[in-house]
């Protein structure tokens, strides 16, 4: 069974488009992340969002909000899309707590804006 | 802001010889320091995790450690094979859930 998974895969859209990604981890985590690595494969870290708290990162767009239906989905929607949100978005869960837990990623989604 | 900067974004060996990957940091005491490995149209594949209190860990072939008077951590492959031509990314355990990656280093292990 696939720990994290996302769809679609690819998603290939206009600009001004809107646009969701859902990501699932059947691993029983407490917090799971948006993640976008873009052409240079940096990745960089957007939001963590456990059942009791969203950590956004300060310089993502409010275009973007996560949406979570519950502990095991994370999805991701984002308005008004533009040129330069084209990236690989990565999904990741962990278990929480004071110590520092891996975190298994899923297989990305690669977002293509024309 | 953190920045984390890794050894030069390429890195080539020979096979058998041991790959050394630096992991330099600033503005930041992190307790926690990750390392992963990222295969190409993959997501980022958990390696080895070490705290600010230990100054090595090891699996296998892999052995990191970690200087928190230099802000640094390396991350050796020895008797290297092709099969460990990847990206490696270290990452930085911060507050709140928050973790910040470094650049990544591509090794290619030639044969």
């Amino acid at each position: 069974d696939t720990a994290v998974s996302q769809t679609p895969k690819y998603l290939v859209t206009q600009m001004g488009n809107d646009k969701s990604i859902k990501c699932e981890q059947n691993l029983g985590h407490d917090t799971m992340y948006w993640y976008k690595q873009d052409s240079k494969k940096f990745l960089k870290i957007m939001f963590s969002y456990n059942n009791k708290e969203l950590i956004i990162n300060e310089t993502v767009p409010n275009r973007f909000s996560p949406k979570s239906p519950d502990k095991a989905h994370l999805n991701l929607h984002i308005n008004s899309l533009e040129l330069g949100d084209s990236a690989v978005y990565f999904c990741a869960s962990s278990q929480t707590g004071t110590y520092s837990y891996e975190q298994y990623f899923g297989p990305g989604t690669r977002l293509t804006v024309t | 802001s953190q920045k984390i900067e890794q050894n030069s974004e390429a890195l080539n060996i020979q096979e058998g010889k041991t790959a050394t990957l630096t992991c330099n940091y600033t503005n930041y005491s992190p307790a926690y320091l990750q390392w992963y490995r990222q295969d190409p149209g993959r997501g980022p594949v958990f390696l080895l995790l070490i705290r600010e209190n230990e100054k090595e860990k090891r699996k296998e072939r892999l052995k990191v450690t970690f200087d928190t008077t230099l802000k640094q951590s390396l991350f050796h492959i020895t008797a290297s094979q092709p099969a460990d031509s990847a990206t490696y990314l270290c990452a930085l355990d911060g507050f709140g859930n928050q973790f910040y990656f470094g650049t990544g280093t591509s090794l290619t292990v030639i044969p």
